[in-house]
Order: structure tokens, then sequence, then C-alpha cells
């Protein structure tokens, strides 16, 4: 079973410059989540999705990152203008999404942003 | 909300001798509680997870932990590690009644097994 996967894995940009992340999670998992891991911290929930719907984006920056699962398979992440701050590692997971369970979430690799 | 806390963010110890990684937590409702490892340049992959019943639980890699409600902790035990296990370690929790599962992690401890 293919796992999760995410591209670009690294990324160098200088600031108020825009990105874009892709995440392609294991067929069949309905919940996708996009976590932000600052150097020396645990994963942060950005947003989360049920299917193509948005369940938990209370954490995300919305004045400058959005994100979309088209169709409900493929999630993009982007930021729009990028800050130093945003120099992270950004996960992304799935899970089966069934409701009320503690279905593991499986982990992509992440993509590495440095913003210069 | 919850939180957790992991107080020892770097664990050194010796090749095959055994270690405790130490969590605890903050909730004002029930939760689950998870253990991940997250190797160099990888993403995060589950070891364990304690959802109900016994309070000890045995994940992959000969890792266990214990849950221990009055205590609110729940810290990872190895009884002999290997080079391999150098990695860094999240606790996690998630509220058990909300719908859709929302992990918040702890900051991590970094497992340095030398020979």
């Amino acid at each position: 079973e293919a796992g999760v996967a995410q591209s670009p894995r690294y990324k160098i940009i200088e600031k108020r410059q825009s990105v874009a992340f892709w995440c392609n999670p294991i067929s069949g998992h309905a919940t996708l989540y996009w976590y932000q891991q600052i150097l020396g911290q645990g994963p942060k929930l950005l947003i989360q999705f049920q299917n193509n719907g948005v369940v938990d984006d209370s954490q995300l920056p919305k004045d400058r990152f959005s994100a979309e699962r088209l169709k409900g398979v493929d999630s993009t992440l982007k930021i729009q203008p990028a800050k130093l701050e945003d120099s992270a590692v950004y996960l992304c997971a799935s899970s089966l999404g069934r409701i009320g369970s503690s279905d593991t979430q499986y982990f992509g690799p992440g993509t590495r942003l440095t913003v210069l | 909300a919850q939180s957790v806390t992991q107080l020892d963010s770097q664990v050194p110890v010796f090749e095959e001798a055994p270690v405790e990684l130490r969590c605890n937590y903050s909730s004002s409702v029930s939760v689950y509680l998870f253990w991940y490892v997250q190797y160099p340049n990888q993403g995060l992959q589950l070891l364990l997870k304690y959802l109900s019943g016994s309070t000890l639980v045995k994940g992959i890699n000969g890792f266990e932990a214990e849950f221990n409600k009055s205590q609110t902790s729940f810290h990872l035990r190895k009884p002999s590690v290997h080079i391999s296990d150098t990695a860094e370690y999240f606790c996690a929790v998630s509220d058990m009644n909300t719908g859709f599962q929302k992990l918040v992690f702890g900051t991590g401890t970094r497992l340095l097994v030398s020979p």
C-alpha cells in the first residue's frame, strides 16, 4: 500500500514570494490534515479536511495561508506572501476518518520550506 | 483544550540500556494518547496508542507505554535500546469525545543512543 506522498521535498524562497505544497493521501482515506512543524517544536495542526469539506481551520493564518482539497482526494496548501517565520516543515497526514473513532494518522515525509 | 508536556528535550543513553521518555498531559475531558517517532528527514510513524482498557500498551520496535490517569502521564519505555532507535519521539493527545480526531503534540524528546 502506497503511503502519503508530498512534493516538493524541499523549497527555498524569498520573503513575500508565494509557494504551494501538494499532498496525495492514502487511497480511501477520507480525512486529510496539514501540520506545520517549526524546528524544535511538535507538529501543529493547520487545517483538517473530511472528504472535500473543512472540519477545522482554527489555527490556519487565513490572511496568507489557503488550502483546498479538490474532489476529496489530493490537497494543496499555499502561502502568499511568505514571511520569515513560515520557515518550517509542512507535514501532510491522512486517516480513514471514521467519525468518533481513533483511526491512525499516517504522515508523509514533509516539505521543508526555507524563507530567506 | 488539551496540552502535552515533554520535559526532556534530549535523552542520551548507551546502547542496550533501558530508557524512559516522559509525557504528561493536561485535559478537562477524557483523551486518547499516542506516541509517534520521527526519524531524520522522515514523517511521523505511530509507535503505539492508548484508547481504553489495559493501561500498559505495547507498540512496535519493543516499545511500551503506561497510562496513569491519576498522574496524567503516559511515559514511553524500552528495556534495551539500539543505535537505530536514535530519533525524535512525540507524545500526543486527542479528545475522546469529538467526532473528528485532532492531535495535540508535545515538543518532542530527542533520543540519542551511543555505542
